[in-house]
């Protein structure tokens, strides 16, 4: 039972456009979600953040944007850039973190030149 | 050091073998976590250690993995008996304490590739 869903595989996305990934959570309490960016052979890094008590958070070219009556959040990166193709992961966290985080299965974002 | 070390990076083990895996969280980190991560999938929670204690093993699959952080740094993820199942990218992570966990994140090793045959 997936409590962290990231529906789609892979995104390809044209240089300089909008790329916007989506996650659906089912497990009302997280009170954190975060997305985290993955290169091959790396680990995960951290990208940005989201209080369940928010519903916007931007850093630069990235915003997370939550809906909680829909429990939905979406990640907007803009301008896209070839630097971004990666695969991106959502994750959720109960209770400050304590309980390690719940992540989706990830999102390949591809950006074209 | 600068980041969350890991080795080795890729291990090879023959069904049954018992591994080791080491994880050099940052300096000065209280909190430090292994996640799983099997092909295609996201990184699944298996432990939690607040300097040298565990406070939550429920992830971990089965009684043949056991995890220890004896003077609250440095961690081994050790694996008894290990089957093809086992066979997944383990990550190791670290935060300052617990509290910023959330609002920065984790810091994330490479991981160690294991691939039992």
């Amino acid at each position: 039972d997936q409590q962290v869903k990231q529906n789609s595989p892979s995104l390809s996305v044209q240089e300089g456009r909008i790329s916007i990934l989506n996650c659906d959570y089912t497990n009302s309490m997280f009170d954190y979600f975060l997305w985290y960016k993955k290169y091959p052979a790396e680990g995960p890094t951290f990208l940005i953040s989201i209080s369940s008590i928010k519903d916007k958070n931007e850093d630069g070219r990235f915003t997370v944007f939550l809906n909680k009556s829909a429990k939905h959040l979406s990640l907007h990166i803009v301008p896209s850039q070839p630097g971004d193709s990666a695969v991106y992961f959502c994750a959720a966290s109960l209770g400050g973190g304590a309980d390690g985080l719940t992540f989706g299965k990830g999102t390949h974002l591809i950006i074209q030149p | 050091g600068a980041g969350v070390s890991q080795s080795p990076r890729y291990k090879v083990a023959k069904r049954g073998q018992d591994v080791a895996l080491r994880c050099d969280p940052i300096s000065g980190h209280v909190s430090l976590f292994w996640y799983q991560q099997a092909l295609g999938q996201g990184p699944e929670f298996l432990t939690y250690f607040q300097n040298e204690a565990q406070l939550d093993k429920s992830g971990l699959p089965s009684d043949r993995f056991f995890a220890e952080r004896p003077e609250g740094s440095v961690s081994t993820l050790k694996i008894q008996r290990t089957q093809q199942e086992d066979s997944a990218v383990y990550l190791c992570a670290s935060s300052l304490q617990l509290g910023t966990a959330t609002y920065y994140g984790y810091t994330f090793g490479s991981g160690t590739r294991l691939t039992v045959v």
